[in-house]
């Protein structure tokens, strides 16, 4: 079946655009999760939803940074007034349920460039 | 916060070799989970450990979760160029509102032929 989609693969913006990044998560899976994932680095928890509901967003570096999930499938991650340092992979994730037992299918990411 | 941390950073192995790397977090865990990254692609699900010293086994790796639940190990015997890329541990622990994942940063393994 299909796995857990990302667009766009890549992605260049010029310090200050704003940008959307879409997940398509596995069909059925409950949860989901934004990761960023810096060159050389382990990815880093941004945040996640069960269902339509974000959980937890402690990890999304400052207030630029807005994830939504509203009818519990496909969930948009923005990134407002970009700046260099945003430059990293974001990888999203989707699981069967919040539970800490279960694995995470991770999706190719999306690659971001700020220049 | 939880920080998790995998030593070594690189591991150059000559094929047919073993070799292990370890994971430490820096407070208890419910579970820890192994990933794996190739060259250019996204972490794949190895194995979850989730009981204080549970072992188990994958045809050539072998993973433990330490009695503390605060360390795990990853062990590769007779390494094959198909073990190349990033491997990860992923520490999970349970919280009222819910739980997410501390990544470590990752042993890059690559083997020599």
């Amino acid at each position: 079946g299909a796995g857990v989609s990302q667009s766009p693969r890549y992605k260049v913006a010029k310090r200050g655009q704003d940008v959307a990044l879409r997940c398509d998560p596995i069909s059925g899976h409950v949860s989901l999760f934004w990761y960023q994932q810096a060159l050389g680095q382990g990815p880093e928890f941004l945040t996640y939803f069960q269902n339509e509901a974000q959980l937890d967003k402690s990890g999304l570096p400052s207030d630029r940074f807005f994830a939504e999930r509203p009818e519990g499938s496909v969930s948009t991650l923005k990134i407002q007034r970009t700046q260099q340092e945003d430059s990293a992979v974001y990888l999203c994730a989707s699981s069967w349920d919040l539970a800490a037992y279960n694995e995470q299918f991770f999706g190719p990411g999306t690659r971001l460039t700020v220049l | 916060g939880q920080q998790v941390m995998q030593i070594p950073q690189y591991q150059h192995v000559q094929e047919g070799e073993d070799f292990t790397t370890y994971c430490n977090s820096s407070t208890t865990l419910s579970n820890i989970q192994w990933y794996k990254q190739r060259p250019g692609g996204h972490p794949v699900f190895l194995i979850q450990l989730v009981k204080s010293g549970e072992v188990k086994k994958q045809k050539r790796l072998t993973f433990q979760f330490g009695e503390a639940k605060k360390n795990s190990s990853l062990h590769i015997t007779a390494t094959q160029t198909t073990d190349v890329g990033t491997y990860f541990c992923a520490g999970a622990q349970v919280k009222a509102a819910g739980n997410k994942l501390t990544f470590g940063g990752g042993t890059r393994v690559l083997v020599k032929p």
